[in-house]
C-alpha cells in the first residue's frame, strides 16, 4: 500500500501561512490521487483537499477553499498543501492520505502519521 | 454536502461481545461507504470499503453491510485490540464526509 511521511507542521500566528509536505514511497506515486485530511484536537476527521494523479483536477472543502492550495511533484514523489490566512479553526493534525485509484473521490487506503498545525498568537 | 450520522457515539462492551455501529447518510450513497479504525495517537486505517468489502489483512470478525442511506459495521466477537474509535466515510461525492465517530470502550 505504501508509506507516507508528512512534515512542515508547527506553530503559526493567525493570518499566517504554512506549507505541508508529504513524501511518498513504496508505490507508484503518479498513479494515485492524493488527499489531505485533518483532525482537530479531540475531534473527528475532516476531508480537506484532493488532487488527481496527473495533477489536473483539484477538489477542496468549502472551509478551506480560496485559502489552501494542494499540489504535487510526481518527480519527487511529494504532495504539498500550501495554507494561507490561517485561523484558530485550522488547528489540527493534518494527514496525507492515498486514494486507491488515480481518479479521486474514493476511500483512503494509506495514511501518513500526521503533522500538527497549531494556529495561535 | 452529504451528512453522515453515526451512532452510538460511545459504546461500552466486553471482550467477546458482538458489537454493531450504525451510519446513516443524508442521501442515497449506494454502497460508496468505508469504515475506519483509529487508535489514540495513530492515523486511521481502513477496515471495509464499498460498504461490505474487507480490506486485505483485516480480521474476518469485522463485517459491513447496507446500501442507500443505512449502513452497519459489525464486530462479531470483540477482541482487546478492537477498543478504538470507528468512523464511517462516504465517497459518493468528491466532497467526502465522515461520521462523527464511535468510541468503543471497555465495559
Amino acid at each position: 500500500e505504501g508509506q507516507l511521511v508528512e512534515s512542515g507542521g508547527g506553530l503559526v500566528q493567525p493570518g499566517g501561512s504554512l506549507r505541508l509536505s508529504c513524501a511518498a514511497s513504496e508505490f507508484t506515486f503518479s498513479s494515485y490521487a492524493m488527499s489531505w485530511v485533518r483532525q482537530a484536537p479531540g475531534k473527528g476527521l475532516e476531508w480537506v483537499s484532493t488532487l488527481s494523479g496527473t495533477g489536473a483536477s483539484t477538489y477542496y472543502a468549502d472551509s478551506v477553499k480560496g485559502r489552501f492550495t494542494i499540489s504535487r511533484d510526481n518527480s519527487k514523489n511529494t504532495l504539498y498543501l500550501q495554507m494561507n490566512s490561517l485561523g484558530a479553526e485550522d488547528t489540527a493534525i493534518y494527514y496525507c492520505a492515498k486514494d486507491p485509484y488515480m481518479t479521486p473521490a474514493q476511500y483512503f487506503d494509506c495514511w501518513g502519521q500526521g503533522t500538527l498545525v497549531t494556529v495561535s498568537s | 454536502d452529504i451528512q453522515m450520522t453515526q451512532f452510538p457515539s460511545t459504546l461500552s462492551a466486553s471482550v467477546g461481545d458482538r458489537v454493531t455501529i450504525t451510519c446513516r447518510a443524508s442521501q442515497n450513497i449506494y454502497t460508496w461507504l468505508a469504515w475506519y479504525q483509529q487508535k489514540p495517537g495513530k492515523a486511521p486505517t481502513v477496515l471495509i470499503y464499498k460498504a461490505s468489502t474487507l480490506q486485505s489483512g483485516v480480521p474476518s470478525r469485522f463485517s459491513g453491510s447496507g446500501s442507500g442511506t443505512e449502513f452497519t459495521l459489525t464486530i462479531s466477537s470483540l477482541q482487546p485490540d478492537d477498543f478504538a474509535t470507528y468512523y464511517c466515510q462516504q465517497y459518493h461525492s468528491y466532497s467526502r464526509t465522515f461520521g462523527q465517530g464511535t468510541k468503543v470502550e471497555i465495559k
